[in-house]
């Protein structure tokens, strides 16, 4: 199975600075038509998962453009560019070419 | 809107099985493959199962396979979990998704708990 390993696994921000999380697959996400299968869920606290980010870094509608995807080949980032309260919850990579498809730990957003 | 509504949670003896059910609305149902996945309590998530649109293809993880099967009606809007020889670690909140047609899972459910103890 491929495996998804995120970093940090708890991430405490301070309100209005930026947030980093890293996700790296233990084989590359890269399907044979060149697409990047390597999405990003948001779940809050008592909610079911929201996706944000699918491909790398086509963002889902609704989602705030403070959220970014980027990255390539096995190592790939979500980045908050300014925390609001709102973005609290816990962070999970997944990727989506290789059956059976996993997820990452998961990353604890709080603020501090 | 897409609504994504779970039901059949319970508790269940080790040993038992469990049918989860599904209803979907808000979109062409029969048109989208369909997946479960599941979150152990204070846990991640896991993938469970995936089913084609037309209920052809099923994929499964080697952690449930044997002991899992997807099917769906299409003419109901409503996509099953039948789980048997359910063990402890099978205790998780279960969530219906929908797949996006392009390699990622888009809309989540709110989810059944399935309790398996004795």
């Amino acid at each position: 199975d491929v495996v998804m390993t995120q970093s940090p696994l708890s991430l405490p921000v301070t309100l209005g600075q930026p947030a980093s999380i890293s996700c790296r697959s233990s084989q590359s996400p890269v399907s044979a038509d060149g697409n990047t299968y390597l999405n990003w869920f948001q779940q809050r606290p008592g909610q079911s998962p929201r996706r944000l980010i699918y491909e790398v870094s086509r963002r889902d509608s609704g989602v705030p453009d403070r959220f970014s995807g980027s990255g390539s080949g096995t190592d790939f980032t979500l980045k908050i560019s300014r925390v609001e309260a709102e973005d609290v919850g816990v962070y999970y990579c997944m990727q989506s070419i290789h059956w059976p498809w996993t997820f990452g730990q998961g990353t604890k957003v709080e603020i501090k | 809107q897409v609504q994504l509504v779970e039901s059949g949670g319970g508790a269940v003896q080790p040993g038992r099985s469990l049918r989860l059910s599904c209803v979907a609305s808000g979109f062409s149902f029969s048109v989208y493959p369909m997946h479960w996945v599941r979150q152990a309590p204070g846990k991640g998530l896991e993938w469970v199962a995936r089913l084609s649109h037309d209920g052809t293809s099923a994929q499964y993880p080697d952690s449930v396979k044997g002991r899992f099967t997807i099917s769906r009606d299409n003419s109901k809007n409503t996509l099953y979990l039948q789980m048997n020889s359910l063990r402890p670690d099978d205790t998780a909140v279960y969530y219906c998704t929908r797949d996006s047609i392009s390699w990622s899972i888009d809309y989540w459910g709110q989810g059944t708990l399935v309790t398996v103890s004795s």
